[in-house]
């Protein structure tokens, strides 16, 4: 069965305190792997795909790389309003046509002054 | 350019009554999606369109969930009648041809459901 794990499950930093959040991934067919950013109250906010092993994307403060099994969210010196939920998901094709997304349960990220 | 719009916003209803969530795509976005977020959970998959026709609904309660996507744009999700267990944030998310290179869904804000 596809599964997606995100670890840890909540992370609290210090400002300026750099750190990574995990995802690993069974999945078969994997097309994408991709990186959201949700507020309390809001819905999820595209950040990054990657498609292939070694790839790595970077966002101001966010770098995203990607192995065969695994994802990393690195954080560099964090600020209070990187706070928030980071949701990974992996798409992988559908038997019948068309692709899908399988989402984590997310780390919740508390970044304090 | 605006985003994926829903309503309403919240909603509180009792068990075994009906309840129908809007969800308006961004403009161009031949896919839609609606997916059930529970607390503390990721977003689950219901239903994926493509225009006009159901692309995956292999985790819609069919018994009790229904959707529909009229002429390839507008979509509605109802609920009848609702459990307890359906209390969730319902989000609606849209993207480009998921066959082309670019598949980034963009979500709504959501539609939090409480059911009593």
């Amino acid at each position: 069965e596809d599964q997606v794990t995100q670890s840890p499950e909540a992370l609290r930093l210090q400002e300026g305190e750099s750190s990574s959040l995990n995802c690993s991934y069974t999945v078969s067919g994997l097309r994408g792997l991709f990186w959201y950013r949700q507020d309390p109250g809001k819905g999820p906010e595209f950040l990054f795909t990657l498609y292939s092993a070694g790839e790595e994307k970077e966002k101001e403060r966010l770098k995203a790389t990607l192995t065969k099994k695994e994802s990393f969210l690195h954080i560099t010196a964090p600020k209070p309003e990187d706070s928030a939920t980071y949701l990974c998901a992996v798409q992988f094709i559908l038997t019948g046509g068309g692709n899908k997304l399988t989402f984590g349960t997310g780390t919740q990220l508390k970044v304090e002054l | 350019e605006a985003g994926v719009a829903q309503s309403p916003r919240y909603k509180i209803i009792e068990k075994r009554q009906s309840v129908a969530f809007w969800c308006n795509p961004i403009s161009g976005h031949a896919t839609l999606y609606w997916y059930q977020q529970i607390l503390g959970q990721g977003p689950k998959l219901l239903i994926q369109f493509q225009n006009n026709g159901v692309v995956d609904d292999s985790q819609l309660p069919k018994d009790r969930f229904s959707a529909e996507r009229l002429k390839g744009v507008d979509s509605t999700l109802k609920i009848q009648p609702a459990k307890l267990e359906d209390s969730a944030v319902y989000l609606c998310a849209s993207s480009k041809d998921p066959g082309q290179s670019s598949y980034e869904q963009y979500f709504g804000p959501g539609t939090r459901l409480t059911v009593t």
